[in-house]
């Protein structure tokens, strides 16, 4: 089936730096992808919408200048944690869209910790 | 915007039994539904899709489908321990097509 490759699956960085996760399509073309963000205990956030060659879409209250988005082939993405904070700590998931129909899969997920 | 509602629980149902899991949307126009299993600190992963009324069902699980009350629940038969975790209802947007998740059942399956 449908593979997404997540890394790093756990990330720990001083808090002013920038953290980068990376979201690989291993044997499909992701026309698009989610990013989410999911605190303790609460469900999925999405945070914005990316497709191939084009800027993300953010969700209301995502800051596009924090949380930078590339989507630059059909088979990678990334979201770029600039000046990280504590408050930024989460886990961070990935979602692609595969063409045709061939629905959501999933990455594994990456747990940011903000010191 | 476009919602969707689980219970939150936590749903505690001893082993054996059948857990229910349910979920409504508010849009009357969707046509596909996914529910997803996570486990604490791990990713969602797809446990059924539906998309036509009726049932679905896939060996213990079975997905039920009601357009008419915008409603669409899980069953799950036997359930076991491994089975607690918590129960993701999602409905994707039709424009766009990004996923509304319900904000999850945890389900506690007691030895």
């Amino acid at each position: 089936g449908a593979v997404v490759s997540q890394h790093p699956s756990r990330v720990i960085c001083k808090s002013g730096t920038s953290v980068k996760i990376e979201c690989r399509s291993l044997d499909f073309q992701a026309t698009t992808m989610f990013w989410y963000r999911q605190f303790p205990k609460q469900s999925l956030m999405l945070m914005a919408t990316s497709n191939e060659g084009s800027k993300a879409t953010y969700e209301q209250g995502v800051e596009k200048d924090k949380f930078l988005i590339n989507h630059a082939s059909l088979t990678l993405s990334t979201l770029t944690v600039t000046s990280a904070h504590p408050e930024d700590s989460s886990f961070y998931i990935c979602s692609a869209l595969g063409q045709g129909g061939s629905g959501y899969t999933f990455g594994s997920g990456t747990r940011l910790t903000v010191v | 915007q476009k919602e969707v509602e689980q219970n939150s629980g936590p749903l505690s149902v001893p082993e054996g039994a059948i857990a229910s899991l349910n979920c409504t949307y508010s849009d009357r126009g969707s046509q596909s539904f996914f529910w997803y299993r996570q486990y604490s600190g791990k990713s969602p992963e797809l446990i059924m899709s539906i998309y036509s009324n009726g049932d679905k069902e896939d060996g213990r699980f079975t997905a039920q489908l009601n357009k008419a009350s915008q409603y669409v629940s899980l069953l799950i038969r036997d359930s076991q321990p491994s089975d607690s975790a918590t129960y993701l209802c999602a409905v994707p947007d039709n424009q766009g097509g990004k996923l509304i998740f319900g904000q999850g059942t945890e389900l506690s399956v007691k030895p």
